[in-house]
């Protein structure tokens, strides 16, 4: 399977602990998103990196939230502290960085704190 | 600031019927728009992406337009099916390729056999 892979697909957690996502983007994609979506809402955009650069944060994200992408490659979404507003799906996207943009999803992770 | 509008939050249809939805923006003055589909608990699936300088793009049962001067794409599914049921997002963009999407709240189909 060549597309947008997200690990772990649920997670279930208690109010102050921390988790990490992993997403692994298509392998030619220079460009990497992250989103969170919420019930009955379109993904909200938290983040993007160009290659390892991350060029762009949402004021959505907190200073609780930090992603990396260290390669170019995969990329990781931390939560620390987390509050039971973060429970939400976390949609990872890749692109080819092309004007058109068209973005290709992963499954996503879905958060659930307790 | 920017807001889009999809018309309505669920839109129940009876099967073999042509399904039309919505996609209002203000705000914008987008290049292209593109449509994804979104089936519950999995990611967006991007379908169509229509430029300013269209009127109409068309995929098998699918068929978008886009109007500039409303500020409206219209999203519709022909000869529509079970199988069409599913969350519809619109996605206008801008000119600048490096901007991330953003999103309508999307509309859920449900075709009705």
């Amino acid at each position: 399977d060549t597309g947008v892979s997200q690990d772990p697909r649920h997670k279930i957690t208690k109010r102050g602990q921390n988790v990490t996502f992993r997403c692994d983007p298509i392998s030619e994609h220079n460009r990497l998103y992250w989103y969170r979506q919420t019930l009955g809402q379109g993904p909200e955009f938290l983040t993007y990196f160009q290659n390892e650069a991350q060029l762009e944060k949402s004021r959505l994200l907190s200073d609780r939230f930090s992603a990396e992408r260290p390669k170019g490659s995969f990329s990781t979404l931390e939560i620390q502290r987390t509050e039971q507003g973060d429970s939400a799906m976390y949609l990872c996207a890749s692109s080819l960085g092309r004007d058109e943009n068209i973005q290709y999803f992963g499954a996503g992770t879905r958060l659930s704190v307790l | 600031s920017q807001k889009i509008e999809q018309n309505s939050e669920a839109l129940n249809i009876q099967e073999g019927k042509t399904a039309t939805l919505t996609c209002n923006y203000t705000n914008y003055s987008p290049a292209y728009l593109q449509w994804y589909r979104q089936d519950p608990g999995r990611g967006p699936v991007f379908l169509l992406l229509i430029r300013e300088n269209e009127k109409e793009k068309r995929k098998e049962r699918l068929k978008v337009t886009f109007d500039t001067t409303l500020k409206q794409s219209l999203f519709h599914i022909t000869a529509s099916q079970p199988a069409d049921s599913a969350t519809y997002l619109c996605a206008p963009r801008p000119y600048s390729g490096n901007t991330p999407l953003v999103f309508g709240k999307g509309t859920r189909l449900s075709v009705i056999a």
